[in-house]
């Protein structure tokens, strides 16, 4: 199984809402990661967890919440969100062996949110 | 900014010809990818090349690194309708688990 699994593929909420995206991955990998993706834009790297510990946070307002439960499922919980915050959120995961950028990344396909 | 910046932006040829893709960067780095992403999906790994390699294969992918002028091209030769994506280098800039993406070049191949 060399699968990325992101649930919902579309989310569509209010500026009050409180709404959790998640992804899930089977093949033991242990670094996990959320980007933010605009159109026809890059993805940006939000967070990453290693071993269940966050270990990188991009400076991300705090209205987005990451959660690492277990090596297997990677929770980002979204509250009071800004219309600007519409975008592709990915999620991807490696093995969580070697940094530097010498890892291939796993990605799933994504959740296409719209706060409205 | 460590982001990297690709050229072209966008490219359109007809199916058979060759794609050359390229990518700049500001920093060292230690290894050099390259992603394709289908219209609104997720981002698939091609290929990954070493610092101390100058140039990969992986079937009709060929990729250069050049770390003197800190820029790697991506080459797709005899391009077909479903190579039609965008294409994005990604490199790490220090020993943490941050992968940076090129700004992407947008493929269009048509029939």
């Amino acid at each position: 199984d060399t699968e990325v699994t992101q649930t919902p593929k579309h989310l569509v909420m209010g500026m009050t809402n409180k709404k959790s995206l998640k992804c899930e991955q089977h093949m033991g990998h242990r670094a996990m990661y959320w980007y933010k993706q605009k159109a026809k834009k890059p993805p940006e790297l939000m967070f990453v967890y290693s071993y269940e510990k966050l270990s990188i946070n991009e400076s991300v307002p705090s209205r987005f919440s990451p959660e690492c439960p277990n090596s297997s499922l990677l929770n980002l919980h979204l509250h009071a969100l800004q219309p600007e915050d519409s975008a592709l959120y990915l999620c991807a995961s490696s093995q969580g062996e070697v940094t530097g950028g010498s890892e291939k990344l796993f990605f799933g396909s994504g959740t296409q949110l719209s706060v409205l | 900014s460590q982001q990297g910046e690709e050229d072209p932006q966008a490219l359109s040829i007809q199916e058979g010809e060759n794609a050359t893709m390229n990518c700049s960067y500001k920093t060292s780095i230690n290894n050099l990818q390259w992603y394709r992403q289908n219209s609104g999906r997720g981002l698939v790994h091609l290929i990954l090349i070493r610092s101390n390699e100058r140039e990969k294969h992986s079937g009709r992918l060929r990729v250069t690194l050049d770390t003197s002028k800190k820029s790697s091209s991506l080459l797709i030769t005899a391009s077909r309708a479903a190579d039609t994506a965008s294409y994005f280098c990604a490199y790490g800039v220090d020993s943490s688990y941050k992968l940076i993406f090129g700004s992407g070049t947008r493929l269009l191949v048509r029939p």
